[in-house]
């Protein structure tokens, strides 16, 4: 099956910082990637569609320019959690469909802010 | 939006023992995956079945469209068999978005 990756899998930063995520699709060109999270003992929050070239769909309630995202090419899409506090401390996870439509995703990202 | 409910939400087996996994979906779709989260959070695709059986060793699934459920079945499950297993549906095939269930924890013991 096509493979997605996603670095860095583990993050700690300071509360008012930002960090970027990135998820790339390596054996197959992605022109939607989906960017969700996953708190302790829970299902998976879809946060956001990326789209190639246009801006990303975010899902209500999801704060756009607190988590911005980039799809600047077919194979690579970026999560920007901007000044990042402790209540944005999750498990982020992206992932892209193929050309048959099945869903691949990455490793995730654990993100704490302190 | 589209309702995926799944069942059981926690199930303990003997190592040996065979399980059913439910997933029951509230509208017509065109996608339904199910995946396995392993410990570390990985998601690991086990089927992509919008409709019919399909099976992979010893695990198999089946995907009544228009009853609006799916079925994931394990045989003979192993200790390695545990974690968390995901049903996710989609209203279109190619770039949809998925709406996920709850889950189901597997948990076999020794």
């Amino acid at each position: 099956g096509a493979v997605v990756s996603q670095h860095p899998s583990r993050v700690i930063c300071k509360s008012g910082t930002s960090v970027k995520i990135e998820c790339r699709s390596l054996d197959f060109q992605a022109t939607t990637m989906f960017w969700y999270r996953q708190f302790p003992k829970q299902s998976l929050m879809l946060m956001a569609t990326s789209n190639e070239g246009s801006k990303a769909t975010y899902e209500q309630g999801v704060e756009k320019d607190k988590f911005l995202i980039n799809h600047a090419s077919l194979t690579l899409s970026t999560l920007t959690v901007t000044s990042a506090h402790p209540e944005d401390s999750s498990f982020y996870i992206c992932s892209a469909r193929d050309l048959a439509g099945e869903q691949f995703f990455g490793p995730g990202t654990r993100l704490t802010v302190l | 939006g589209i309702q995926v409910e799944q069942s059981p939400p926690d199930l303990i087996l003997q190592e040996g023992a065979n399980s059913t996994l439910r997933c029951n979906f509230s509208d017509s779709v065109n996608n339904l995956q199910w995946f396995h989260q392993n410990p570390w959070g990985q998601l690991i695709n086990l089927f992509y079945i919008p409709s019919g059986t399909k099976q992979n060793g010893r695990l198999s699934a089946t995907t009544v469209a228009t009853e609006r459920y799916s079925l994931l079945y394990i045989s003979s499950s192993q200790t390695t068999d545990s974690g968390v297993y995901f049903c996710a549906v989609a209203l279109n095939t190619n770039a949809g978005k998925s709406t996920f269930g709850d889950g189901t924890t597997l948990t076999v013991k020794p």
